[in-house]
């Protein structure tokens, strides 16, 4: 079973305004984090924000939010007012703490988004 | 600049052949990791090294081989290349006794193989 499940190839949204990357994830282990990448066409990944599964508070970083749902085991990433250099690739990410001993992550296939202006 | 180097940045080379891809981690970091990123198979954990040992291997073939030396650089050995193995390969490191664990990714080192 894929432990991170990205189901929109690509999306599109208009400049400034807010755009929704649905993840998915599947996990038995009690203790998780999840991650946000971003890869531009330049090719480099550029972290953009963490949530861990003990964390009470949805996490925020600027213009990014993280909308996390433990039960439904989604941890959708929020893009406010958007900007034509957010046009990229986008991953999720998760560390399992237990189940590997190791701190690698597993990433989704990713989601390319285009911001129109 | 996530302060991880990665040599080279690009290198075309042909099948049968063999290739060293280098890493250095942020200054600090103990950990390094390896990641293949191809059209199909996506991003894919290869394997990670601690203070030069190794601590977790992914989906890493036999003709793949990966260490860490004493200054903390590590080399990713590709051998007997195949048309397929062409991609994009991270290096990526990590803090010690980060909470997050979040890992910083080199610019990549892109191979052809022809």
């Amino acid at each position: 079973a894929q432990k991170i499940t990205q189901t929109q190839p690509g999306m599109f949204v208009q400049e400034k305004e807010a755009v929704t990357l649905d993840c998915t994830y599947d996990t038995s282990d009690p203790s998780y984090g999840l991650f946000w990448y971003k890869q531009p066409s330049s090719g480099e990944m550029i972290f953009l924000i963490y949530q861990g599964s003990y964390d009470q508070q949805n996490a925020t970083e600027g213009r990014y939010s993280l909308n996390f749902q433990k039960a439904r085991k989604s941890a959708n990433l929020v893009i406010s007012a958007s900007q034509l250099g957010d046009s990229a690739m986008y991953f999720c990410a998760m560390r399992e703490d237990f189940q590997t001993g190791a701190n690698n992550l597993f990433f989704g296939t990713g989601t390319r988004l285009t911001v129109i202006p | 600049d996530s302060g991880v180097t990665q040599t080279p940045k690009h290198l075309i080379t042909a099948t049968g052949q063999r290739v060293t891809l280098r890493c250095s981690p942020r200054s600090g970091d103990l950990s390094v990791y390896w990641y293949q990123q191809s059209l199909d198979q996506g991003l894919q954990f290869l394997i990670q090294y601690y203070n030069g040992e190794e601590r977790a291997k992914g989906n890493i073939l036999e003709r793949f081989s990966a260490q860490q030396f004493p200054d903390l650089h590590s080399e990713l050995n590709l051998s007997s290349l195949e048309l397929g193995d062409s991609a994009l390969y991270f290096c990526a490191s990590t803090p010690p006794h980060s909470r997050t664990g979040e890992l910083f990714f080199g610019e990549g080192s892109r191979l052809t193989v022809l």
